[in-house]
């Protein structure tokens, strides 16, 4: 069974103080691996995707990269508006559904 | 604002009613999806739709749940006789599908309490 598993549950940084959300999976076929940002109360808002083992994309203080097993949310120097909850997410081959994990809790303290 | 809209955005109901939401995707998406949250865990899938076609539905989706794209558009998702077990943020995304790309981009959401 396709799955995802996100660690750590909850992280709380100074501003400036760089660290790794990470995104464990499990799933038969991979189509993609979808990043995306919640703020409580909203919808998520897309992020990244990513398709192959070993690609990296980057958005501001956001770098994301894929191994065959998990994908890494890297977030550099981050200020107190990067923070919000971080869902990663699945796409198997042959279908449009997304498969997430429980999101990582971000808190960036000034 | 050229996003995913959804309406209502709240909608208190009690036990035993019927209750209908409203998704209206971004204009040039063919794909529209269904997604169910509770408080703490990711979005769950529900079901999704190309154009008019309903092409995939989760187990999730009992009897009591029912979704329409009538004219390949906008799409409603509907409850009859809501339990308080489905309270939870019902949310809608949409997405364009083209050669590699299958980007989801999600609606704010409709927050339903069954009370």
């Amino acid at each position: 069974e396709d799955q995802v598993t996100q660690s750590p549950e909850a992280l709380r940084l100074q501003e400036g103080e760089s660290s790794s959300l990470n995104c464990s999976y499990t799933v038969s076929g991979l189509r993609g691996l979808f990043w995306y940002r919640q703020d409580p109360g909203k919808g998520p808002e897309f992020l990244f995707t990513l398709y192959s083992a070993g690609e990296e994309k980057e958005k501001e203080r956001l770098k994301a990269t894929l191994t065959k097993k998990e994908s890494f949310l890297h977030i550099t120097a981050p200020k107190p508006e990067d923070s919000a909850t971080y869902l990663c997410a699945v796409q198997g081959l042959g279908t449009d559904k997304l498969i997430f994990g429980t999101g990582t809790r971000l808190q960036v303290f000034p | 604002d050229t996003g995913v809209s959804q309406n209502p955005r709240h909608k208190i109901t009690k036990r035993g009613q019927n209750v209908t939401f409203r998704c209206d995707p971004i204009s040039e998406h063919n794909r529209l999806y269904w997604y169910r949250q509770t408080l703490g865990q990711g979005p769950e899938f529900l079901t999704y739709f190309q154009n008019e076609a309903q092409l995939e539905k989760s187990r999730l989706l009992s009897d009591r749940f029912s979704a329409e794209r009538p004219k390949g558009s906008f799409s409603t998702l509907e409850i009859q006789r809501t339990e308080q077990g489905d309270s939870a943020m019902y949310l809608c995304a949409s997405s364009l599908v083209s050669g590699r790309s299958y980007e989801q981009y999600f609606g704010p959401g409709t927050r339903l309490t069954v009370t």
